[in-house]
């Protein structure tokens, strides 16, 4: 089955910094790649998505980057700010008449004033 | 707005008890599944369900079933708690679009101590 890792699990930045998050899949039929972001004590939340067919996706100060022939994909954040800080996910999917999702295992971003 | 819900933020139960966890969702969304979320090792898979009445395992079913005998509403089960089950449970759900991919949405998590 797939297998989904995440690094690094402990990234600290000061504010306006970039941050890089990295995640590796094994099985070369996943297609589908988001990101979750979920704050102390909250629900995980979607803060972007990419498709197989694209190698790279903005939305304001987060991007993400696909890399298939290395299995790779990574989420950029740009000028960070406090409220950035967080866990986030990475995950991979093969889409199999329904949606199944593999998550890495997180990343803790502490982003200090 | 989606929401999802759980029926307890927080529970404590003892070794060898049934345990329920409930999830309810409100938009109608064929997809349900449950989580289970430990420092660490991120979110793992215990089960999922596409319909009513259907059922797969997902990558930590031992220890765990599920019912789904209505559309909105997603239990988990522990048939036997153990300490190793002390754990956040994630509930989630997402709309079925053919050739689409779809969000998940998430409940806010029950936190289970098994003592």
């Amino acid at each position: 089955g797939e297998n989904v890792e995440q690094h690094p699990s402990t990234l600290s930045v000061q504010e306006g910094d970039s941050a890089v998050i990295k995640c590796t899949y094994s099985d070369s039929a996943s297609n589908y790649f988001p990101w979750y972001k979920q704050e102390l004590g909250k629900r995980p939340q979607l803060i972007i998505d990419i498709r197989s067919n694209v190698g790279e996706k903005k939305d304001q100060r987060i991007a993400v980057t696909l890399n298939k022939t290395a299995k790779h994909f990574s989420l950029h954040i740009t000028e960070t700010q406090p409220e950035d800080s967080a866990v986030y996910f990475c995950a991979a999917s093969i889409r199999v008449g329904f949606q199944k999702l593999v998550f890495g295992t997180g990343t803790r971003l502490l982003v200090s004033p | 707005d989606v929401k999802v819900t759980q029926s307890s933020r927080y529970l404590v139960k003892r070794t060898g008890e049934k345990v329920f966890l409930e999830c309810v969702q409100d938009m109608d969304h064929e997809n349900m599944f449950w989580y289970r979320q430990d420092p660490g090792l991120g979110l793992r898979l215990i089960y999922f369900s596409y319909d009513v009445k259907m059922k797969e395992k997902g990558d930590i079913p031992e220890g765990y079933s599920v019912s789904r005998e209505k559309k909105e509403r997603f239990s988990l089960i522990l048939e036997s708690a153990s300490t190793n089950q002390t754990s956040m449970y994630l509930c989630a759900s997402s709309l079925v679009a053919s050739g689409l991919y779809n969000e998940q949405f998430f409940g806010p998590g029950t936190r289970l101590t098994v003592l």
